[in-house]
Protein backbone atom coordinates (compact mmCIF):
# COMPACT_ATOMS: atom_id res chain seq x y z
CA UNK A 1 0.00 0.00 0.00
CA UNK A 2 1.54 2.95 -0.90
CA UNK A 3 1.97 5.97 1.68
CA UNK A 4 3.02 9.51 1.28
CA UNK A 5 5.56 10.43 4.08
CA UNK A 6 6.22 13.92 5.00
CA UNK A 7 9.38 15.75 6.98
CA UNK A 8 8.71 17.25 10.34
CA UNK A 9 7.08 21.15 10.69
CA UNK A 10 9.65 23.50 10.21
CA UNK A 11 10.26 27.25 12.25
CA UNK A 12 11.30 29.86 9.97
CA UNK A 13 12.40 33.31 10.21
CA UNK A 14 10.97 35.85 7.38
CA UNK A 15 13.19 36.24 4.25
CA UNK A 16 14.52 32.60 4.66
CA UNK A 17 13.74 29.42 3.11
CA UNK A 18 12.31 25.76 3.92
CA UNK A 19 12.56 22.86 1.69
CA UNK A 20 9.87 20.30 2.76
CA UNK A 21 10.07 16.34 1.64
CA UNK A 22 7.28 14.14 0.85
CA UNK A 23 8.33 9.89 0.12
CA UNK A 24 6.55 7.81 -1.24
CA UNK A 25 7.06 3.94 0.21
CA UNK A 26 5.70 1.23 -1.57
CA UNK A 27 4.43 1.23 -5.37
CA UNK A 28 5.29 3.36 -8.07
CA UNK A 29 6.73 6.66 -8.04
CA UNK A 30 8.07 7.96 -10.72
CA UNK A 31 5.19 7.87 -13.39
CA UNK A 32 2.50 9.55 -11.31
CA UNK A 33 2.56 13.44 -10.17
CA UNK A 34 2.77 14.46 -7.47
CA UNK A 35 1.79 18.20 -6.63
CA UNK A 36 1.92 20.66 -3.17
CA UNK A 37 -1.40 21.78 -1.49
CA UNK A 38 -1.02 24.07 1.37
CA UNK A 39 -4.02 25.48 3.94
CA UNK A 40 -2.85 28.88 6.33
CA UNK A 41 -4.60 28.14 9.61
CA UNK A 42 -8.51 27.96 9.74
CA UNK A 43 -8.33 28.97 5.65
CA UNK A 44 -9.50 26.63 2.86
CA UNK A 45 -6.48 24.58 0.37
CA UNK A 46 -4.44 26.21 -2.43
CA UNK A 47 -2.53 24.25 -5.31
CA UNK A 48 0.95 25.46 -4.74
CA UNK A 49 2.40 23.07 -7.91
CA UNK A 50 2.94 19.72 -9.26
CA UNK A 51 6.14 17.40 -10.80
CA UNK A 52 5.80 14.32 -12.83
CA UNK A 53 8.67 12.98 -11.81
CA UNK A 54 10.04 10.30 -14.91
CA UNK A 55 9.64 13.66 -16.83
CA UNK A 56 10.59 16.32 -14.70
CA UNK A 57 8.18 18.35 -15.82
CA UNK A 58 6.31 21.12 -13.57
CA UNK A 59 3.54 23.58 -13.21
CA UNK A 60 3.68 26.03 -10.57
CA UNK A 61 0.49 28.62 -9.05
CA UNK A 62 1.43 31.83 -10.85
CA UNK A 63 1.42 33.83 -7.25
CA UNK A 64 4.10 31.36 -6.10
CA UNK A 65 5.96 30.81 -9.46
CA UNK A 66 8.66 33.53 -8.40
CA UNK A 67 9.53 31.64 -4.66
CA UNK A 68 8.58 28.08 -5.32
CA UNK A 69 10.65 25.37 -6.58
CA UNK A 70 8.82 20.88 -7.11
CA UNK A 71 11.74 18.36 -7.87
CA UNK A 72 11.89 15.08 -7.45
CA UNK A 73 14.94 11.79 -6.76
CA UNK A 74 13.26 9.04 -8.70
CA UNK A 75 15.90 6.79 -6.35
CA UNK A 76 14.95 8.29 -3.40
CA UNK A 77 11.12 7.87 -4.24
CA UNK A 78 10.97 11.51 -2.76
CA UNK A 79 9.70 14.56 -4.37
CA UNK A 80 10.50 17.86 -2.36
CA UNK A 81 8.82 21.79 -2.21
CA UNK A 82 11.18 24.65 -1.72
CA UNK A 83 9.75 28.03 -0.90
CA UNK A 84 11.90 31.36 -0.82
CA UNK A 85 11.68 34.52 1.06
CA UNK A 86 9.40 33.43 3.38
CA UNK A 87 6.82 35.70 4.56
CA UNK A 88 3.78 35.10 7.77
CA UNK A 89 1.53 34.25 5.32
CA UNK A 90 3.28 31.06 4.00
CA UNK A 91 2.35 30.06 7.39
CA UNK A 92 0.43 26.71 7.08
CA UNK A 93 0.01 23.21 6.51
CA UNK A 94 1.75 21.77 3.21
CA UNK A 95 0.53 19.05 1.76
CA UNK A 96 2.08 16.72 -1.09
CA UNK A 97 -0.72 14.22 -2.55
CA UNK A 98 -0.77 12.10 -5.71
CA UNK A 99 -2.09 12.11 -8.77
CA UNK A 100 -3.27 8.33 -9.74
CA UNK A 101 -3.44 8.75 -13.32
CA UNK A 102 -0.04 8.07 -14.77
CA UNK A 103 1.81 10.94 -16.48
CA UNK A 104 -1.30 13.72 -15.48
CA UNK A 105 0.00 16.26 -13.87
CA UNK A 106 -3.49 18.07 -13.63
CA UNK A 107 -6.13 15.75 -11.92
CA UNK A 108 -7.66 14.98 -8.69
CA UNK A 109 -5.45 13.55 -5.66
CA UNK A 110 -6.43 10.16 -4.76
CA UNK A 111 -3.55 9.78 -1.91
CA UNK A 112 -2.06 12.99 0.27
CA UNK A 113 0.45 12.95 3.06
CA UNK A 114 -0.57 13.94 6.60
CA UNK A 115 0.77 17.68 6.03
CA UNK A 116 4.08 19.65 7.47
CA UNK A 117 3.26 22.47 9.46
CA UNK A 118 5.80 25.55 8.71
CA UNK A 119 5.72 28.55 10.60
CA UNK A 120 7.03 31.76 9.64
CA UNK A 121 8.01 33.94 12.87
CA UNK B 1 -8.65 31.60 -13.51
CA UNK B 2 -11.52 29.39 -12.61
CA UNK B 3 -13.30 30.26 -8.91
CA UNK B 4 -15.02 27.80 -7.48
CA UNK B 5 -18.25 29.34 -4.87
CA UNK B 6 -19.33 26.69 -2.92
CA UNK B 7 -22.80 27.40 -0.62
CA UNK B 8 -23.54 27.32 1.64
CA UNK B 9 -20.89 28.27 4.11
CA UNK B 10 -22.13 26.28 7.01
CA UNK B 11 -24.32 23.12 6.54
CA UNK B 12 -26.63 22.86 10.58
CA UNK B 13 -28.11 19.00 10.24
CA UNK B 14 -28.90 16.33 12.53
CA UNK B 15 -27.44 12.78 12.05
CA UNK B 16 -29.64 10.75 9.26
CA UNK B 17 -31.04 13.67 7.70
CA UNK B 18 -29.57 14.87 3.98
CA UNK B 19 -26.88 17.48 3.01
CA UNK B 20 -26.66 19.36 -0.14
CA UNK B 21 -23.99 20.81 -1.00
CA UNK B 22 -22.71 23.19 -4.26
CA UNK B 23 -20.34 24.49 -6.06
CA UNK B 24 -20.62 26.66 -8.92
CA UNK B 25 -17.73 27.31 -11.43
CA UNK B 26 -16.88 30.55 -12.71
CA UNK B 27 -16.80 29.30 -16.12
CA UNK B 28 -17.17 26.23 -17.88
CA UNK B 29 -15.11 23.29 -15.68
CA UNK B 30 -14.00 20.93 -19.04
CA UNK B 31 -15.10 17.56 -19.49
CA UNK B 32 -16.14 18.12 -15.75
CA UNK B 33 -13.49 17.32 -14.43
CA UNK B 34 -14.25 18.29 -10.80
CA UNK B 35 -13.85 16.08 -7.53
CA UNK B 36 -14.90 16.81 -3.85
CA UNK B 37 -12.89 16.34 -0.85
CA UNK B 38 -13.59 15.82 2.73
CA UNK B 39 -11.42 17.11 5.70
CA UNK B 40 -11.83 16.45 9.21
CA UNK B 41 -9.69 18.49 11.64
CA UNK B 42 -6.01 18.02 12.09
CA UNK B 43 -6.70 15.39 8.91
CA UNK B 44 -5.87 15.43 5.02
CA UNK B 45 -8.53 16.10 2.50
CA UNK B 46 -9.72 12.39 1.92
CA UNK B 47 -10.71 12.12 -1.71
CA UNK B 48 -14.97 11.43 -2.39
CA UNK B 49 -15.98 12.06 -5.69
CA UNK B 50 -14.02 12.70 -9.00
CA UNK B 51 -14.74 13.40 -12.59
CA UNK B 52 -18.14 14.94 -11.33
CA UNK B 53 -19.87 11.98 -10.65
CA UNK B 54 -17.62 9.10 -9.55
CA UNK B 55 -17.47 7.70 -6.02
CA UNK B 56 -13.71 6.80 -5.10
CA UNK B 57 -12.40 3.62 -3.77
CA UNK B 58 -13.89 2.79 -0.75
CA UNK B 59 -16.23 5.89 -0.01
CA UNK B 60 -19.54 4.68 1.16
CA UNK B 61 -22.42 5.39 -1.51
CA UNK B 62 -24.43 7.91 0.50
CA UNK B 63 -22.19 9.85 -0.80
CA UNK B 64 -22.90 11.01 -4.40
CA UNK B 65 -22.04 13.85 -7.05
CA UNK B 66 -23.80 15.27 -9.68
CA UNK B 67 -23.69 18.04 -12.16
CA UNK B 68 -21.89 19.45 -15.17
CA UNK B 69 -21.19 22.90 -16.49
CA UNK B 70 -21.03 25.33 -14.10
CA UNK B 71 -22.99 23.75 -11.23
CA UNK B 72 -21.98 21.01 -9.64
CA UNK B 73 -23.65 19.10 -6.12
CA UNK B 74 -22.56 16.67 -3.32
CA UNK B 75 -25.37 14.88 -1.61
CA UNK B 76 -25.17 12.96 1.84
CA UNK B 77 -28.35 10.84 1.75
CA UNK B 78 -27.88 10.09 5.65
CA UNK B 79 -25.49 11.49 7.68
CA UNK B 80 -23.09 9.61 10.00
CA UNK B 81 -21.59 11.54 13.31
CA UNK B 82 -18.19 10.38 11.30
CA UNK B 83 -19.51 12.90 8.02
CA UNK B 84 -19.59 16.07 10.28
CA UNK B 85 -16.88 17.51 8.72
CA UNK B 86 -15.73 20.47 5.73
CA UNK B 87 -15.69 19.20 2.49
CA UNK B 88 -14.03 20.96 -0.61
CA UNK B 89 -14.66 20.63 -4.64
CA UNK B 90 -11.76 20.92 -7.24
CA UNK B 91 -11.72 21.86 -10.34
CA UNK B 92 -8.78 19.88 -12.58
CA UNK B 93 -10.12 20.80 -16.38
CA UNK B 94 -7.95 23.76 -16.67
CA UNK B 95 -5.14 25.55 -14.96
CA UNK B 96 -4.42 26.54 -12.48
CA UNK B 97 -5.86 23.27 -10.56
CA UNK B 98 -8.53 25.56 -7.79
CA UNK B 99 -10.21 24.72 -5.08
CA UNK B 100 -13.67 26.21 -3.39
CA UNK B 101 -13.58 27.94 -0.53
CA UNK B 102 -15.49 24.88 1.35
CA UNK B 103 -18.90 24.22 3.34
CA UNK B 104 -18.62 23.17 6.89
CA UNK B 105 -21.21 20.20 8.07
CA UNK B 106 -21.92 20.49 11.28
CA UNK B 107 -24.36 19.31 13.89
CA UNK B 108 -27.32 20.81 14.92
Amino acid sequence: QVQLVQSGAEVKKPGSSVKVSCKASGGNFRNFAINWVRQAPGQGLEWVGGIIPVFGTTEYAQQLQDRVTITADEYRSTAYMELTSLRSDDTGLYFCARVPLPAAMRAYFDLWGRGTLVTVS
Amino acid sequence: EIVLAQSPGTLSLSPGERATLSCRASQSVSSNYLAWYQQRPGQAPRLLIYDASSRATGIPDRFSGSGSGTDFTLTITRLEPEDFAFYYCQQYGSSPLTFGGGTKVEIK
